[in-house]
């Protein structure tokens, strides 16, 4: 079943904007990770945040994690039309698998 | 590394039909691996997770006999979509936990490109 929820569902924004996506989950986790999808393509790991981290930092990739408000937010600065993709946050409970949300496309113009 | 191959990337077929998917981590050993599904502009569901030598375990409200899983070494896992029918097209992904991230808090998996399959 799915827990993250991510929002916006769609961005769409200039290059050399900043987008910024958001993640709820519902249970407790014991870290959570963004991955990127290209149309009809498999999932590329961005960055993985573990549960007792605030912050993480990945080129031009910033993640936030809030374990009180069980949120996550995902900060791509920046932009470059090639991040044009599906961004996915995944969360990891226990020993348990992946539970994947639903996703935000991100649209980048040039 | 950590390079996760799928194949075929595509396969069209008739209904009744049977398809194989591979999944092979082609640079490191996987005692785990994860087949997904993905409808069109949704998110990925686990459908079974399979362990080399052992059997898969499925998620709630997979068929285990209609989506068989054999993971027969530490590099390929397939999946076999037995009587296939047009509500089976979808696009497969997999996914390879390494063998020897002792951490259990690093769970990183590294995904396939994909197989997309249509069924006629």
């Amino acid at each position: 079943s799915q827990q993250g929820e991510e929002d916006p569902q769609a961005l769409s924004i200039q290059e050399g904007e900043n987008a910024t996506m958001n993640c709820s989950y519902k249970t407790s986790i014991n870290n959570l990770q963004w991955y990127r999808q290209n149309s009809g393509r498999g999932l590329v790991h961005l960055i993985l945040i573990r549960s007792n981290e605030r912050e993480k930092h990945s080129g031009r990739l910033r993640v936030t994690l809030d374990t009180s408000k069980k949120s996550s937010s995902l900060l791509i600065t920046a932009s470059r039309a090639a991040d044009t993709a599906s961004y996915f946050c995944a969360t990891v409970a226990g020993y348990s698998t992946l539970t994947f949300g639903k996703g935000t496309m991100l649209l980048v113009s040039p | 590394g950590a390079v996760v191959s799928q194949h075929p990337s595509r396969v069209i077929c008739k209904s009744g039909t049977s398809v194989k998917i591979e999944c092979r981590s082609l640079d490191f050993q996987a005692t785990t691996m994860f087949w997904y599904r993905q409808f069109p502009k949704q998110s990925l569901m686990l459908m079974a997770t399979s362990n080399e030598g052992s059997k898969a375990t499925y998620e709630q409200g997979v068929e285990k006999d209609k989506f068989l899983i054999n993971h027969a070494s530490l590099t390929l896992s397939t999946l076999t979509v037995t009587s296939a029918h047009p509500e089976d097209s979808s696009f497969y992904i997999c996914s390879a936990r390494r063998v020897g991230r002792a951490d259990p808090y690093t769970d990183t998996q590294y995904f396939g490109p994909g197989t997309r399959l249509t069924v006629l």
